[in-house]
């Protein structure tokens, strides 16, 4: 069984600062990993994702990942942060199975921006 | 890309009906479909595995019963909320996956039971 730990349910930081939020995976297999933003009642926005290609993963909106697996540990990273990325970012593992891969979620970050 | 949508996008019943909520791959077919529920404030909890000619897959602890689910063709999932009680009020999402490993998920739809 896989498993997500995301550390800090509530994460603030000012306009133009380091955006850092942490996950760490529990996985028995070589994982999948992803990264998902939500907006106030929407559904989710694939941020990024990690499948076992280059370990530094780049996505949407400025964001970077880096899969470290000697730390179980995938964190979301942008260098300066926008008013624009305050919302819920969840991060997720899943591991391969033909297409039908389940997504297991951590508990969910909220970030907040202050100006 | 990869577009799932959703309707409705809210939902307000009474106790006791039943709501039906479709999921759909609008640009992709999709013979798997997964169903969730996010609870205010909380990540999302997987209900079940929509699965396109078969019988959908429940999560330990999901009554079959209450959550009925039919993937009647190759985009298109919903799920029936029977019976609905106000302890089933929430967000209900869906996803689909693409490109084999990345799932892609609709815009929920807000259950709101009387």
């Amino acid at each position: 069984a896989q498993s997500v730990t995301q550390l800090g349910s509530h994460v603030s930081v000012s306009e133009g600062a380091l955006v850092l939020l942490r996950c760490n995976y529990s996985s028995s297999v070589p994982p999948y990993l992803f990264w998902y933003v939500q907006y106030p009642n929407q559904g989710l926005q694939l941020l990024l994702k990690y499948t076992s290609a280059a370990t530094l993963v780049k996505g949407i909106n400025g964001f970077e990942a880096e899969f470290k697996k000697s730390e179980t540990s995938f964190h979301l990273t942008k260098p300066s942060a926008h008013m624009s990325d305050a919302a819920e970012y969840f991060c997720a593992v899943s591991v391969p199975n033909f297409g039908n891969e389940k997504l297991t979620f951590g508990t969910g970050t909220r970030l907040t921006i202050i100006p | 890309g990869a577009v799932v949508s959703q309707h409705p996008s809210r939902v307000i019943c009474k106790s006791g009906t039943s709501v039906k909520i479709e999921c759909r791959s609008l640009d992709f077919q999709a013979t798997t479909m997964f169903w969730y529920r996010q609870f205010p404030k909380k990540s999302l909890m997987l209900m079940a595995t929509s699965n396109e000619g078969s019988k959908a897959t429940y999560e330990q602890g999901v009554e079959k019963d209450k959550f009925l689910i039919n993937h009647a063709s190759l985009t298109l999932s919903t799920l029936t909320v029977t019976s609905a009680h106000p302890e089933d009020s929430s967000f209900y999402i869906c996803s689909a996956p693409f490109s084999g490993d990345t799932q892609y998920f609709g815009p929920g739809t807000r259950l709101t039971v009387l």
